[in-house]
């Protein structure tokens, strides 16, 4: 199993450009989350999916779209980039419910710089 | 809402000495507790989990943790540290009802110095 995989690894935009950040998961999981991490402020969420054709917003969600269209991928597009949009992104994916144990699989992040 | 405070966000320490990393959180209802660890570089691992049962909680690596839930902690512990444990730490709470949502803490950045 590959996992969890993001790509680009690294990415730098111009203000107003627009990007799709790539997640995708093999291991058939129904949860999958997008998580923003910055210097001292840990990670906050950004947009989850419960399930194919199901998402939600989290805490920070302005300036951001999802979609669901399959199990295994789970987009981010930046519609129109922001330097405050400076980030490491990271997607997770998690079986639903206890009997998953409630754990999330991390991918190895993006780092998207917006000058 | 849930919302978690770690701390201390850097930890330095000798190598083989004892640490301790200090985690509370606050939340009006049940919750499922974590910890995280991130290596430079790398994405997130999860160390170890409380959902329910036993307070003591151990994990890979060496570390464990307890929950105390009338002083609202998840510590994590270990009683002999190594280099190769220099990374951010990162606790985490979710309400059960939305496990996929976490919420994270600042991180504590621990150092192991030879």
């Amino acid at each position: 199993n590959a996992g969890v995989t993001q790509t680009p690894k690294f990415q730098v935009l111009k203000t107003g450009q627009s990007m799709t950040l790539q997640c995708a998961q093999d291991m058939n999981h129904e949860y999958m989350s997008w998580y923003r991490q910055d210097p001292g402020m840990g990670l906050r969420l950004i947009h989850y999916s419960v399930g194919a054709g199901i998402t939600d917003q989290g805490e920070v969600p302005n300036g951001y779209n999802v979609s669901r269209s399959t199990t295994e991928d789970f987009p981010l597009r930046l519609l129109s980039a922001a330097p405050s949009q400076t980030s490491v992104y990271f997607c997770a994916s998690s079986y639903g419910g206890l009997a998953g144990g409630h754990e999330q699989y991390f991918g190895p992040g993006t780092r998207l710089t917006v000058t | 809402a849930q919302s978690v405070t770690q701390l201390d966000s850097q930890v330095p320490v000798f190598e083989e000495a004892p640490v301790e990393l200090r985690c509370n959180y606050s939340s009006s209802v049940s919750v499922y507790l974590f910890w995280y660890v991130q290596y430079p570089n790398q994405g997130l691992q999860l160390l170890l989990k409380y959902l329910s049962g036993s307070t003591l909680v151990k994990g890979i690596n060496g570390f464990e943790a307890e929950f105390n839930k009338s002083q609202t902690s998840f510590h994590l512990r270990k009683p002999s540290v190594h280099i190769s444990d220099t990374a951010e730490y990162f606790c985490a709470v979710s309400d059960g009802r939305g496990a996929q949502k976490l919420v994270f803490g600042q991180g504590t950045r621990l150092t192991i110095n030879p």
